[in-house]
């Protein structure tokens, strides 16, 4: 089945405590993303990967960290995670990044609670 | 500024009603509009994809319609279920240069249907 999972599904940690959420798709997609969702707005993109070890900053970057040394993961990582960290992330791949045709899947989400 | 507005912010309708979700975008460049369904606590599904000679395109009861003149979409949805309480999100694709499209998401309409 082509899916995308994260791990873990909910999360509550204290402020300055590493962690990092894993990401894998088994589709074979060469684009992968992270947003945050937060109450009253769109989802907002945090990084993106256009491939294996291309990786750049979405519009809020800020306080994250991510890798991809695979073609399947992709994980975020807080290296010193803080209240205002506290939202509903999700991992998302595609073949391409948004083009017409391309659909985008979404993982279920983890919701990450700091205090 | 890229922003997608979806109006209304929630709305509540009897099964078996029709209704119809607004979607006012101001992205440039354009590339496609994307409607997705989220139920509480999962990942956005992808509804529909429509590139800019396409005005209307239609998924089971979901119809979601284009006008790239006005830059307005709406999503009808017919003979609602209650399995259609989710929240319905607007993303608009800009193309930007070097193969890379920039997805710009709205913050949702919360639908309920209620028996």
């Amino acid at each position: 089945e082509a899916q995308v999972t994260q791990n873990p599904r909910y999360l509550i940690t204290v402020t300055g405590k590493k962690l990092t959420v894993t990401c894998s798709q088994n589709m074979n997609h060469e684009y992968m993303s992270w947003y945050r969702q937060d109450p009253g707005l769109g989802l907002r993109q945090i990084y993106y990967s256009m491939n294996v070890e291309v990786t750049d900053k979405g519009d809020v970057p800020e306080g994250y960290k991510v890798s991809r040394k695979e073609k399947r993961n992709f994980p975020l990582i807080l290296e010193s995670p803080s209240p205002n960290q506290t939202s509903l992330y999700f991992c998302a791949s595609s073949l391409t990044p948004g083009l017409a045709g391309e659909w985008q899947y979404f993982g279920p989400g983890t919701r990450l609670t700091v205090l | 500024k890229n922003q997608v507005e979806q109006s209304p912010q929630s709305l509540i309708i009897l099964e078996g009603k029709n209704c119809t979700l607004q979607c006012n975008y101001t992205v440039s460049p354009f590339s496609n509009l994307r409607w997705y369904k989220q139920d509480t606590g999962r990942g956005p599904v992808s509804l529909t994809i429509m590139t800019f000679s396409e005005n209307t395109k239609s998924n089971g009861r979901y119809t979601a319609t284009l006008d790239a003149d006005t830059k307005q979409s709406s999503l009808h949805i017919t003979a609602s279920q209650l399995s259609d309480s989710a929240s319905y999100i607007c993303v608009v694709s800009s193309d930007f240069s070097g193969g890379y499209n920039k997805l710009i998401f709205g913050a949702g309409t919360r639908l309920a249907v209620h028996p």
